[in-house]
């Protein structure tokens, strides 16, 4: 089946680093969605996107939509120690349903 | 709360019983997903309804399971005979309100343990 490659697997960072993770894929996908999910909850939708190269803003969280629409990145800028949690990225393919393809997730973990 | 919610949050089951899980979407959303997460991966795609059509259906879904939303509104997703492999988070996702688009808000997740 389709899968996403998601990139690092975990990161342990200093509060007020920035923070870097991205997913890529070998199929086009027409929307990604980027989530953060905290133990034993659901995930929370972040940031949505719909077009290639369009760049978009959450607070201290940026995340591009890739122009070959194969790949996204999400940066956290100035991490505090709430950003602490699993961070997925998710694609729909083009034709589909609307079913996302999520990736394995990024650990961050947060020295205060 | 307008939020999606699920019921039970949890729940603990000898292998073989039935289990049947509720989920609420948010009251405008038009589309409902079932997901399945188990640890250290992302969440899997079981199924999908708008309004009470179901749609698709992932090859996860064994006979075994099935899904309904009677009225458009609420789902409910049963397990029979239920075995130690179907231990997992199950999510439920909404989604198509007018500013929403193609974005899915998932509920807290039924985390689900065959003993």
């Amino acid at each position: 089946g389709q899968q996403l490659n998601q990139s690092p697997q975990s990161m342990f960072i200093q509060e007020g680093e920035d923070v870097s993770m991205n997913c890529t894929s070998s199929s086009i996908f027409n929307t990604w969605l980027w989530y953060k999910q905290d133990p034993g909850e659901g995930p929370v939708l972040l940031i949505a996107l719909y077009k290639a190269g369009e760049l978009t803003s959450n607070g201290r969280l940026t995340a591009q939509f890739g122009i070959t629409r194969k790949d996204s990145f999400l940066n956290i800028s100035a991490s505090i120690p709430s950003d602490v949690g699993i961070y997925f990225c998710a694609g729909q393919l083009g034709g589909s349903q609307g079913n996302l393809i999520f990736g394995k997730g990024t650990k961050l973990s947060v020295k205060p | 709360d307008t939020g999606v919610s699920q019921d039970p949050r949890h729940k603990i089951t000898k292998r073989g019983q039935n289990v049947t899980f509720r989920c609420d979407p948010i009251s405008e959303h038009n589309r409902l997903y079932w997901y399945r997460q188990t640890l250290g991966q992302g969440p899997e795609f079981l199924t999908y309804f708008q309004n009470e059509a179901q749609l698709e259906k992932s090859r996860l879904l064994s006979d075994r399971f099935s899904a309904e939303r009677p009225k458009g509104s609420f789902s409910t997703l049963e397990i029979q005979r239920t075995e130690q492999g179907d231990s997992a988070m199950y999510l439920c996702a909404s989604s198509g309100g007018p500013s929403s688009y193609n974005e899915q808000f998932f509920g807290p997740g039924t985390r689900l343990t065959v003993l």
